[in-house]
C-alpha cells in the first residue's frame, strides 16, 4: 500500500511570499494530484500530474518520479489562498487506488 | 455541467442511531466514490460503486454500507453510529475514461452526540 507523506502540516505566511508544500510517496505511481479544501469542506482538483511540471496562474506543480516527490508551489500568495491543500498518489485501478496524504493546512496573513 | 451534490449538508444524530447519506454525481458520470474524512485520518477510502454495483471497498466495518441506484444517485448509510463515525463524509464522481480524476461534492458533516 502506498504511503504518502505531506510537509508541512501547518504553514502560517504574509501575503505575497513564496510558497511550497511537498509530498513524497512509498510506491510508483501512474498519477499525482494536487487538491484543495476550502473551510467548509468543499474539494476541487487543481493539477493532475504524471511527469515533469504544470503551472496554473500563480500555482504551478512539479514531480519527480525517481525520488517520489512531488511540489506545489504558490507565487505571490494571497489571502484568498488559504486553504488545505492535499496530495494524492494513485497507483492504479478504481478510486480505491487513491491513496491521500494528510493535507497542509495553509494559512496566508495580510 | 452541475456539479456534485450531497444531500444533507449537515446532520446531527445520537449513538446508535443510523444515517443514510445522498449524493447526485456529475452528469453522465457513473462511478461514485465515497470518503470519510476526519482531522486525524484524513481522507480515507470507504467505496465505490459503478453501474450499481460494489466496485472497491476500503478498510470500514460493515456498518458501513452504500448503493448506487440505475441514474447514478447513490446513497451511504452508517448504522449503529459510535462518535467515532463524527466526520466529513465527501461522495466524488468520475468518469469512466478517468477513474483517477475525481469530482468531490460538498460533502455531510456527521455530527454523533
Amino acid at each position: 500500500k502506498n504511503e504518502v507523506e505531506q510537509s508541512p502540516q501547518n504553514l502560517t505566511a504574509q501575503e505575497g511570499e513564496f510558497i511550497t508544500i511537498n509530498c513524497s510517496y512509498s510506491v510508483g505511481i501512474s498519477a499525482l494530484h494536487w487538491l484543495q479544501q476550502h473551510p467548509g469542506g468543499g474539494i476541487v482538483s487543481l493539477f493532475m500530474l504524471s511527469s515533469g511540471k504544470k503551472k496554473h496562474g500563480r500555482l504551478i506543480a512539479t514531480i519527480n518520479i525517481q525520488e517520489k516527490h512531488s511540489s506545489l508551489h504558490i507565487t505571490a500568495s494571497h489571502p484568498r489562498d488559504s486553504a488545505v491543500y492535499i496530495c494524492a498518489a494513485y497507483s492504479g485501478g478504481g478510486a480505491d487506488g487513491l491513496t491521500f496524504g494528510k493535507g497542509t493546512h495553509l494559512i496566508i496573513q495580510p | 455541467k452541475a456539479g456534485v451534490t450531497q444531500t444533507p449538508r449537515y446532520l446531527i444524530k445520537t449513538r446508535g442511531q443510523q444515517v443514510t447519506l445522498s449524493c447526485s454525481p456529475i452528469s453522465g458520470h457513473r462511478s461514485v466514490s465515497w470518503y470519510q474524512q476526519t482531522p486525524g485520518q484524513g481522507l480515507q477510502f470507504l467505496f465505490e460503486y459503478f453501474s450499481e454495483t460494489q466496485r472497491n471497498k476500503g478498510n470500514f466495518p460493515g456498518r458501513f454500507s452504500g448503493r448506487q441506484f440505475s441514474n447514478s444517485r447513490s446513497e451511504m448509510n452508517v448504522s449503529t453510529l459510535e462518535l467515532g463515525d463524527s466526520a466529513l463524509y465527501l461522495c466524488a464522481s468520475s468518469s469512466l475514461t478517468s477513474p483517477n480524476e475525481q469530482f468531490f461534492g460538498p460533502g455531510t458533516r456527521l455530527t454523533v452526540l
